[in-house]
């Protein structure tokens, strides 16, 4: 039983180009969130999608991020023109149920994204 | 913006050594408590999750405890090992959100 799958693992970016980060969550999983691990940092929560919906998106940046979990196919967060500022590792969980029922978030290994 | 604080950053123990380290999480709005194990290049693990003031979890010599009114959860770990090595984060659930803590780095030295 696969993981929590996020492609690519390493990612570099010249800047004003655009990344998007993929994340395939366990079999059975239909909720999954985005985390930003900045240098120095903790987990900072993004986004949180349920398929075809975003539920919350109160931690994204307002301008240039987007995410989206399609019916089929994996979740993509999505970086327009990308800065410097957006190095960082992105890590995408899923749980099996919603938070509401403590549902045990499972990490994928994550997305190092690094911005020239 | 909740703050969730763990302490400390860092530690080093000696092999065989028991330590403990500390979650402190708002006492409102809480719905339950996550610990996550993270080791180096791998993804964070669930080691446990609370929901009741006066929790206590154990899995082999790993255990924690939780207090909702003061707002503070410890992780014990008995005899340190090599392979205990890791970050420990910790997770503050309001029942639509996890706020993590930045972890304690952990590391036995044989």
């Amino acid at each position: 039983n696969a993981g929590v799958m996020q492609n690519p693992r390493h990612l570099v970016r010249r800047r004003g180009q655009e990344a998007r980060l993929r994340c395939s969550p366990m079999k059975g999983h239909s909720h999954v969130y985005w985390y930003r691990q900045l240098p120095e940092e903790g987990l900072k929560f993004m986004v949180y999608l349920q398929k075809e919906n975003i539920i919350d998106e109160s931690g994204m940046p307002k301008e240039r991020f987007s995410a989206e979990f399609p019916k089929e196919g994996p979740s993509i967060l999505r970086i327009q023109q990308v800065v410097r500022g957006d190095s960082a590792a992105y890590f995408c969980a899923s749980s099996q149920e919603a938070p509401a029922n403590t549902g045990e978030l499972f990490f994928g290994e994550g997305s190092r994204l690094t911005v020239l | 913006i909740l703050n969730v604080e763990q302490s400390p950053q860092s530690l080093h123990v000696q092999e065989g050594d028991s330590t403990n380290f500390t979650c402190s999480f708002p006492s409102s709005n809480f719905y339950a408590l996550h610990w996550y194990r993270w080791e180096t290049a791998k993804s964070p693990e669930a080691l446990f999750v609370m929901t009741l003031n006066g929790d206590e979890k154990k899995k082999g010599r790993i255990s924690a405890t939780l207090n909702t009114k003061e707002g503070y959860s410890y992780l014990y770990i008995k005899g340190s090992q090599p392979e205990d090595s890791a970050t420990y984060l910790c997770a503050f659930d309001t029942g639509n959100q996890f706020y993590f803590g930045t972890g304690t780095s952990l590391t036995v030295i044989p």
